[in-house]
């Protein structure tokens, strides 16, 4: 069954970097691209960008596009998702799906990784 | 960007009665590749990440039961839910894949009356 599992909660000072990582399973992982979401304690959902699972392109929410890296690696099918420069309204949870090509869904999600900064 | 909007932002509901949820575009979300209305809907439970209702405004997911229903087109979309169930009570979003940034509701929350 279609599977993606998620890396651990992170607790990161502002300033700093985090690195989720999204170990898919259960398909074949270069024929549905990987998007990911955010959403703030008790707000709602922010999409964040998609990639590629295929070339790598990647498509990035403004917002966010100067501090995101959307990456994949094809041997461990696994996606990454890189913020940078942390601030306290990033805290949030961070969610990978699965985006099925051809209806552009999000059609399974990873359980979601919580993300604190905090000083 | 394209915003959406939802009303309401709640609703209590009886068992077994309907519950509907509107979401309403800023533009239209007509996707240029196959002419379609690119808005899905997801059903968000606590503690655990969105489920895929609806896609392409009124397609039905495998395995979604059929009291889920959705409607319209252009810049006005509906979630309709028949016969509501105590395991429906949860928070839905509609959201469009017709731009980028794709986007989001803000969220319906369903509670039982």
């Amino acid at each position: 069954q279609v599977q993606l599992v998620q890396s651990g909660p992170e607790v990161k000072k502002p300033g700093a970097s985090v690195k989720v990582s999204c170990k898919a399973s259960g398909y074949t992982f270069t024929s549905h691209g990987i998007t990911w979401v955010r959403q703030a304690p008790g707000q709602g959902l922010e999409w964040m960008g998609w990639i590629s699972t295929y070339n790598g392109n990647t498509n990035y929410a403004q917002k966010l596009h100067d501090r995101v890296t959307l990456t994949t690696v094809t041997s461990t099918t696994t996606a990454y998702m890189e913020l940078r420069s942390l601030r306290s309204d990033d805290t949030a949870v961070y969610y990978c799906a699965r985006l099925s090509y051809g209806r552009n869904v999000f059609d399974y999600w990873g359980q979601g990784t919580l993300v604190t900064v905090s000083s | 960007d394209i915003v959406m909007t939802q009303f309401p932002d709640s609703l209590a509901v009886s068992l077994g009665e309907r519950a509907t949820i509107t979401c309403k575009s800023s533009q239209s979300v007509l996707y240029n590749s196959n002419n379609k209305n690119c808005l899905g809907w997801y059903q968000q439970k606590p503690g655990q990440p969105p489920k895929l209702l609806i896609y392409w405004a009124s397609a039905r997911e495998s395995g979604v039961p059929d009291r889920f229903s959705g409607s319209g087109s252009g810049t006005d979309f509906t979630l309709t839910i028949n016969s509501l169930q105590a395991e429906d009570v949860a928070v839905y979003y509609c959201h469009q894949c017709s731009n980028s940034p794709w986007t989001f509701g803000q969220g319906t929350k369903v509670e039982i009356k």
